[in-house]
């Protein structure tokens, strides 16, 4: 089935790390993508893993794939008050589908 | 600018009222979708349309009706609107064949009172 799940807030202080967990349940998935929404925004692509890569490191951001346990995580070094934002994992299934979570809340203390 | 957008922003209209949102992207993708986000910030997929053929409809009342003049342009009209329409309407694109992603609009909300 399809179902990607995230937990919901997540809070830090400003320059520490913050990581984002996420599972899902389509062992199809081809792809898999994180996304930042801000307040009163679209959805912005932050960065994305393809299914037979384990890990992609693009600046501040880290992302690491567990597709064995379906897990998926986001890791955000040295958080800025600016990274405060809904943060959504998606996953592109073999249905041509893009699934999202929830979307987990960050919100950075300073 | 390169970009998705979508008409109107906000969208305030009484129940029973018929409304559509528009969506343009210049950005020579082939496919186009549109995704409701409620107020739990959740987002579902409703429509996909590629090169102006319907590829997706998920389970949606047939009050929405998609329509998709050109590759560019993803409209959606919304008949006898309900309070339970009330949510965050975003157009998205992306180039069928590649996975870079979707593109999304800023979002069009919709407010039924």
């Amino acid at each position: 089935g399809e179902d990607v799940e995230q937990s919901l807030f997540l809070s830090v202080r400003e320059g520490d790390s913050s990581v984002i967990n996420c599972t899902y349940t389509d062992s199809s998935s081809t792809y898999l993508y994180w996304y930042k929404q801000e307040p009163g925004a679209g959805l912005q692509l932050l960065t994305y893993i393809f299914s037979n890569m384990d890990m992609k490191q693009d600046q501040r951001l880290t992302v690491l794939l567990n597709k064995k346990d379906k897990h998926l995580s986001l890791r955000i070094a040295d958080t800025q008050t600016g990274d405060s934002a809904i943060y959504f994992c998606a996953e592109y299934n073999q249905g041509g589908k893009l699934i999202f979570g929830q979307g987990t809340e960050l919100s950075v203390k300073p | 600018d390169t970009a998705v957008s979508q008409t109107p922003k906000y969208l305030v209209t009484q129940m029973g009222n018929d409304k559509s949102i528009k969506c343009e992207q210049n950005l020579g993708h082939d496919t186009m979708y549109w995704y409701k986000q409620d107020s739990k910030k959740f987002l579902k997929i409703m429509f996909s349309y590629n090169n102006k053929e319907l590829i997706i409809n998920e389970t949606v009342p047939n009050r929405f009706s998609p329509k998709s003049p050109d590759k560019a342009h993803l409209n959606l009209h919304i008949n006898s609107l309900e309070l339970g329409d009330s949510a965050v309407y975003f157009c998205a694109s992306s180039h069928s064949g590649r996975t870079y992603g979707y593109t999304f609009g800023s979002g069009t909300r919709l407010t039924v009172v």
